[in-house]
């Protein structure tokens, strides 16, 4: 079983705060990194995929990093709201199936 | 757009009970996958399907079995509910097999049992 981690597990910010959530795994057999979004009582939604080092995305607010040789992934929020509050996976996958992190819990108070 | 649904949002079940999850996916995807997920512990994977009659073993597939009589449609089974078996279960769905491909959710069933 890999060991794909998520830090930190919950988080509380003010609206307007800019923040920013990590994802460690194995470097080792990398296919791709998926980031999800998690809101309560909603489905899990795919926000990224990514498959090359140094790959960088952007969706809105909502960036992504990833370093397959160090093996990391970073999310950043840009001036957090209230709907952003949600738990955010990322996944591994090193075969053809998907190992998930512990999740980060993010909450934004208005 | 990818639809996932599950039969239930909310379920009570009793200890020994034999209960039954259902997952329907209308977008034709081969791949098939329930997971269980518990505070702080992430999705787990419990079983994957990669056509229909095919069942593979995820990481934590005891006290589990499935079913893919069709292609739309991938059920869990509980044979004896256990109380350690209270957890929220996620059903996803995603096209053949290719390494990098996005897998779409299902809004889940709580289960508790008693």
């Amino acid at each position: 079983i890999l060991n794909v981690e998520q830090s930190p597990q919950s988080l509380h910010v003010q609206e307007g705060d800019s923040t920013n959530f990590t994802c460690s795994f194995p470097s080792s057999n990398f296919y791709a990194l998926h980031w999800y979004r998690w809101e309560t009582a909603k489905s899990p939604e795919a926000l990224f995929v990514m498959t090359l080092n140094g790959d960088e995305k952007k969706k809105g607010r909502i960036s992504a990093t990833l370093n397959t040789k160090e093996g990391y992934s970073y999310l950043y929020i840009k001036g957090s709201q209230p709907e952003d509050s949600a738990t955010y996976l990322c996944a591994l996958n090193a075969g053809n199936m998907l190992t998930f992190g512990g999740g980060t819990r993010l909450m934004v108070k208005p | 757009d990818v639809k996932v649904t599950q039969s239930s949002r909310y379920l009570v079940k009793r200890t020994g009970e034999k209960v039954f999850l259902e997952c329907v996916q209308d977008m034709d995807h081969e791949n098939m996958f329930w997971y269980r997920q518990d505070p702080g512990l992430g999705l787990r994977l419990i079983y994957f399907s990669y056509d229909v009659k095919m069942k593979e073993k995820g990481d934590i597939p005891e006290g589990y079995s499935v079913s893919r009589e069709k292609k739309e449609r991938f059920s869990l089974i509980l044979e004896s509910a256990s109380t350690n078996q209270t957890s929220m279960y996620l059903c996803a769905s995603s096209p053949a097999a290719r390494r990098q491909e996005t897998q779409y959710f299902g809004p889940g069933t709580r289960l508790l049992v008693l």
